[in-house]
C-alpha cells in the first residue's frame, strides 16, 4: 500500500540552485496538493490540482512551479532556492468523494537552502 | 486575521483527563471540516472528520458550530499515545483548497 510516495526525503540545496520534488500517489485521487511547514507553524498551501492539467496557486506559491501531465505524479519545482524556503514539504492527494474528503499525506521532504 | 485559528497550547495533562480543543475560522461559506493528528516530524493523518450533528469516535467527539465559526475536539480518557498536535482543517467552496490552523500541541503525562 504505497499510498502517497515523496522523494527524495532530504535534500541539501545552495542558493540558487534548482530542483524537483516528486510526488506519486497510486490511489487515483483527483486533488493534489503541495504544502510546506515551517518549524511551530501549520501547514501552507503552494500549490494544488483539481485533476490532470489543472493546477492553481494557493496561499504561498512564489519561487515554485507544478505540472500535473498525469492523475498520478505532481511534482512541485523550486526554481532558484533560497533560505527562506528551508522548510518540510508535504504533498498530499484526496478522492474528491471518498472518505469525507480527508486527505492523505507523504512522509515529507526535509529541505535546506544553504 | 488568519482564516483558521487555534490555540497553540501546549496542553499538558495527566493520564485520564478530559481535553478540549478549539478552532475558529473566519469563512462563513465554509463547507467541511477535518481533525488531523501530526506526531513528531511526521507527516499529518486525518483524525475525523466533522459533521454538523456532532460526531463521535471512540473517545474522540468532534462538534461544529456554524453560527459561532467554530469547531471543537474532545478527547476522553486521555493516554499517553494521545500526546502529538492536533490541526484544525477547513475546506471552502473551493474543495480543492484547505486551510489549516498552526495547530495545538497535547502532551499527556503518567
Amino acid at each position: 500500500n504505497a499510498g502517497v510516495t515523496q522523494t527524495p526525503k532530504f535534500q541539501v540545496l545552495k542558493t540558487g540552485q534548482s530542483m524537483t520534488l516528486q510526488c506519486a500517489q497510486d490511489m487515483n485521487h483527483e486533488y493534489m496538493s503541495w504544502y510546506r511547514q515551517d518549524p511551530g507553524m501549520g501547514l501552507r498551501l503552494i500549490h494544488y490540482s483539481v485533476g490532470a492539467g489543472i493546477t492553481d496557486q494557493g496561499e504561498v506559491p512564489n519561487g515554485y512551479n507544478v505540472s500535473r501531465s498525469t492523475t498520478e505524479d505532481f511534482p512541485l519545482r523550486l526554481l532558484s532556492a533560497a533560505p527562506s524556503q528551508t522548510s518540510v514539504y508535504f504533498c498530499a492527494s484526496q478522492s474528491r468523494t471518498g472518505f469525507a474528503g480527508g486527505a492523505f499525506f507523504g512522509q515529507g521532504t526535509r529541505l535546506t537552502v544553504v | 486575521r488568519k482564516e483558521v485559528e487555534q490555540d497553540p497550547g501546549p496542553f499538558n495533562v495527566p493520564e485520564g483527563a478530559t481535553v478540549a480543543f478549539n478552532c475558529t475560522y473566519s469563512n462563513s461559506a465554509s463547507q467541511s471540516f477535518f481533525w488531523y493528528r501530526q506526531d513528531c516530524r511526521k507527516e499529518p493523518k486525518l483524525l475525523m472528520s466533522v459533521y454538523s450533528s456532532g460526531n463521535e469516535d471512540g473517545r474522540f467527539t468532534a462538534q461544529l458550530n456554524r453560527a459561532s465559526q467554530y469547531i471543537s475536539l474532545l478527547i476522553r480518557d486521555s493516554k499517553l499515545s494521545d500526546s502529538a498536535t492536533y490541526l484544525c482543517v477547513v475546506k471552502g467552496t473551493n474543495a480543492g483548497k484547505s486551510t489549516f490552523g498552526d495547530g495545538t500541541t497535547l502532551t499527556v503525562k503518567p
